[in-house]
């Protein structure tokens, strides 16, 4: 299986400042169709995750410009600029290159 | 608008089994993969499998094989996940969710908690 690792954050982050949480892979996640499948989703609190970011680095419909994708083959970065109230909760990354898809284990972020 | 309506919250005993339901509306049913993804209680997610409710083909974690079963009703343009043999492991917030194109999960449940206990 394709383990996805994520880091934490220096929490609480406080509002207006930017934030940037990584994962990793332990495969390269680029497919042959020069697309990398990777997945950003955002879990508020007592709620069902929400997709943020696709395919590394393309905005899900309706999310805020405050956040990008980006990252290599096996190194990704979700960036958060100006974090504000809504954005508190569990990010998760997920690959969808390979069965079984994985998610990594989660990185909270608190506003201080 | 596109909405996964769940089933109520499930209390069962070790052992037993559990059949819980996704009911979609909004879009073509039988044209999208239906996932589901399980997350213990403080934990993150799990994936669990799909079902491709257009022909009924599905695809699992081979760590779920054996544990759980996905259906789905083109009639009533609901999905379900069955859960067999159930003991305390099995106890987590079960989500379905649709997959938009190519990959990802662009609309979840709201998530049907299963608790097991005696």
């Amino acid at each position: 299986d394709i383990v996805m690792t994520q880091g934490a954050l220096p929490n609480p982050v406080p509002s207006g400042e930017s934030a940037s949480i990584t994962c990793q892979s332990s495969k390269s996640l680029l497919h042959s169709n020069g697309k990398t499948y990777l997945n950003w989703y955002l879990q508020r609190p007592g709620q069902s995750p929400q997709l943020l970011i696709y395919w590394m680095s393309t905005r899900a419909s309706g999310v805020s410009d405050r956040f990008s994708g980006s990252g290599s083959g096996t190194d990704f970065t979700l960036k958060i600029s100006s974090v504000e109230a809504e954005d508190v909760g569990v990010y998760y990354c997920q690959q969808f290159l390979e069965y079984p898809w994985t998610f990594g284990g989660g990185t909270k972020l608190e506003l201080k | 608008q596109v909405q996964l309506q769940r089933s109520g919250a499930e209390l069962v005993k070790p052992g037993s089994s559990v059949k819980i339901s996704c009911k979609a509306s909004g879009y073509t049913f039988t044209s999208y993969d239906m996932h589901w993804i399980k997350q213990q209680p403080g934990n993150g997610l799990e994936w669990i499998g799909w079902i491709y409710p257009g022909n009924g083909n599905t695809k699992y974690n081979p760590k779920f094989n054996g544990k759980a079963t996905l259906t789905a009703d083109k009639s009533s343009s609901t999905a379900y996940l069955h859960l067999s043999s159930l003991t305390s492991e099995d106890s987590a917030v079960y989500f379905c969710a649709r997959r938009g194109l190519p990959g990802y999960f662009d609309y979840w449940g709201q998530g049907v908690m299963v608790t097991v206990s005696s």
